[in-house]
């Protein structure tokens, strides 16, 4: 069945440090592939969707990309923020229900 | 618009009681999930709905969970017997069609705590 790895379970920056987080996938098919963002208290919101057709997204600063041939996904931000504190999931859609990484918990220091 | 509205947002219970929890999706949205989101984990999914009909509850522990939807519109969990290890987030979402074009909209959740 489709699964997603996430194994970065924690990362801790400064502000104005670069971000990257990693993601790989396992499927059959051409999926579409999420980031969510899930702040403290509050359901997990989209962020970003990047698709086989287009490889690359961009929203809020973040910018996510998708590469076939490793199967894998990932997500950066040149310059984080304290705001930007929150946990970040990835997410492999088939059109069915998005199936969830475990999670990486960002701690951004001012 | 409003959001997934859901209910109670925290709940506290003895093992072996029973508990429920309701959501609200998108007005028009035909598709409804329920995920289950241990502490430090990510959202699981249980089952499933489009319309009212169940797409996929193969996660769904089925002795003692159940879900309906019976009018394609709110939907409920149930739990029947709690246990210590359903503490968690459940989580409710939903979405215009069931193609991955269209974007999931999550509830804020309800945090089940099972002494």
């Amino acid at each position: 069945g489709d699964s997603v790895t996430q194994k970065q379970g924690q990362v801790t920056l400064s502000e104005d440090d670069f971000l990257f987080i990693n993601c790989t996938y396992s499927t059959t098919t051409y999926p579409t592939l999420l980031w969510y963002v899930q702040y403290l208290g509050q359901g997990p919101q989209l962020l970003l969707k990047v698709t086989t057709a287009n490889n690359k997204g961009i929203s809020r600063g973040f910018e996510a990309t998708y590469d076939k041939g490793t199967t894998s996904f990932h997500l950066q931000k040149a310059s984080v923020q304290e705001s930007d504190s929150a946990v970040y999931f990835c997410a492999l859609d088939n059109n069915n229900a998005p199936r969830f990484g475990a999670g990486t918990k960002l701690s951004v220091k001012p | 618009e409003a959001g997934v509205t859901q209910s109670p947002r925290y709940a506290v219970l003895q093992e072996g009681q029973a508990v429920s929890f309701w959501c609200d999706p998108i007005s028009g949205h035909d598709t409804l999930y329920w995920y289950q989101q241990p502490r430090d984990q990510g959202p699981q999914l249980l089952v499933y709905f489009r319309d009212e009909a169940v797409i996929d509850n193969s996660q769904l522990p089925s002795d003692r969970f159940s879900a309906v939807r019976p009018k394609g519109t709110n939907s409920t969990l149930k739990i029947q017997s709690a246990k210590q290890g359903d503490t968690a987030t459940y989580l409710c979402a939903s979405r215009a069609g069931h193609f991955n074009q269209d974007t999931q909209y999550f509830g804020p959740g309800t945090r089940l705590l099972v002494l």
